[in-house]
């Protein structure tokens, strides 16, 4: 059974940094890209960004929101993937989800895998 | 930018079938899937591929994506089905796209 966990967050106060984590079990990590999607306390779901596997160059792509502040990077010896979220604002306070997703065909790109999330909580 | 544009909210009887659509321009030249999501709890996929059914998703679930528009619909609506329901698609420029999802109330 494939399960993703999300970890790392927390309070924080505005322009700081925090790096979640989200730890995968159950498949071939290397084999899949992982994206991730936020949600701001009651409203809807929004993409953040993703990283494709090595296979597909590990290429990166980000939400214009976030853009230039958040990144994302993997270690597939761990089965992790990580998203750095620097210069932190009040309205990036959301439960992060991430999940893995196989990149190489559209009819592909969905999350059929969810965590529970991790939340982040950006305030002074 | 690319929206996916669903109704805040729709109303359904038990037992009667709820529509739930999902517009964007040409969305159906590309694959649409649907998520579940009930008060507290994380999403879950009930339809990928336009239409296919992931295991464990009961058949009353169904969809299709055809011009500018996906439809989610179940039929015989339980209260069970009381979620939020999101449309979420893929395009080119702006990659992975949400809708603002659809409050169902079985009521």
């Amino acid at each position: 059974e494939v399960q993703v966990v999300e970890s790392g967050g927390g309070l924080v106060r505005p322009g700081r940094s925090l790096r979640l984590s989200c730890t995968a079990s159950g498949l071939t990590f290397g084999d899949y890209a992982v994206n991730w999607v936020r949600q701001a306390p009651g409203k809807g779901l929004e993409w953040v960004g993703f990283i494709t596997n090595k296979g597909s160059g590990e290429t990166t792509q980000y939400a214009a929101s976030v853009k230039g502040r958040f990144t994302i990077s993997r270690d597939d010896s761990k089965s992790i993937a990580y998203l750095q979220l620097n210069s932190l604002r009040t309205d990036d306070t959301a439960v992060y989800y991430c999940g893995p997703f196989h990149y190489y065909s559209v009819s592909m790109r969905y999350m059929d895998v969810w965590g529970k999330g991790t939340t982040v909580t950006v305030s002074s | 930018s690319y929206d996916l544009t669903q109704p805040p909210s729709v109303s359904v009887s038990p037992g009667q079938t709820a529509n739930i659509t999902c517009s964007a321009d040409k969305l159906g030249e590309t694959y649409a899937c649907w998520y579940q999501q009930k008060a507290g709890q994380s999403p879950v996929l009930v339809i990928y591929r336009d239409n296919r059914r992931p295991s464990g998703i009961p058949e009353r679930f169904s969809g299709s994506n055809s011009g500018n528009t996906a439809t989610l619909t179940i039929s015989g609506a339980q209260a069970m089905d009381e979620a939020d329901y999101y449309c979420q698609a893929w395009d080119r420029s702006a990659f992975w796209v949400f809708g603002g999802g659809t409050k169902l109330t079985v009521l």
